[in-house]
């Protein structure tokens, strides 16, 4: 059974960092893309990014919204997916989610607020 | 980047109607969209993909087509568990980009 389960939520201040895991299961990590979707309280998902896999050399692309910002990387001897996250503003605050490629399975997701 | 007009932004409709939302595309995407639905828990589940495929154990009363720039999801009977959110997401070039989502309601 495939299962991806985020956590490393919570509250940080402005100007801050954090970093958030995705532990996945039941699936070959390296022959997947790994993505990143966030969600604002009340608003639209917003994807930040993926990972590509093993054969694409594990390479990364990343919305203009978090580029420079954000770092997606992935451990893949433990299966897990990483977002860390700098300089964080309160616009940052959001639900954020791990997905796998084709978004056929999503984590249940992990909550950041970014408030003073 | 690509942008995905989604509409109607929210839709009020009774049990047993048939009711279509729509994503238009400002390129071409070919067949790169999914149609997702999210639960008022967060919880995201992938109904169609690749515009027209149905996802493994979802029902067949959903359904994903597209005419020119424009990708629908129908359901062709509303059931009470239908009553959620719906996002389109295109995939065929990054950055990928969401739909603003369609807010389903009951009447």
């Amino acid at each position: 059974e495939v299962k991806l389960v985020e956590s490393g939520g919570g509250l940080v201040q402005p100007g801050g960092s954090l970093r958030l895991s995705c532990a996945t299961s039941g699936f070959t990590f390296t022959d997947y893309y790994m993505s990143w979707v966030r969600q604002p309280p009340g608003k639209a998902l917003e994807w930040l990014g993926f990972i590509r896999n093993k054969a694409n050399g594990y390479t990364t692309e990343y919305s203009a919204s978090v580029k420079g910002r954000f770092t997606i990387s992935r451990d893949n001897s433990q299966s897990i997916l990483y977002l860390q996250m700098n300089t964080l503003r309160a616009e940052d605050s959001a639900t954020y989610y791990c997905a796998r490629r084709d978004f056929d399975y999503w984590g249940q997701g992990t909550t950041l607020t970014v408030s003073s | 980047d690509i942008q995905m007009t989604q509409s109607p932004s929210s839709l009020s409709a009774s049990l047993g109607e048939r009711v279509s939302l729509t994503c238009r595309a400002s390129q071409d995407i070919g067949s790169s969209l999914n149609w997702l639905q999210q639960e008022p828990d967060g919880t995201i589940k992938r109904l169609i993909y690749a515009t027209s495929s149905l996802d493994s154990g979802v029902p067949k009363r959903f359904s994903g087509s597209r005419s020119g720039s424009d990708y629908s999801l129908t359901i062709s009977s509303l059931e009470s568990e239908d009553f959620v959110d719906y996002y389109c997401l295109q995939y065929a070039s990054s950055p990928l980009t969401f739909g603003a989502g369609t807010k389903l309601e009951l009447k």
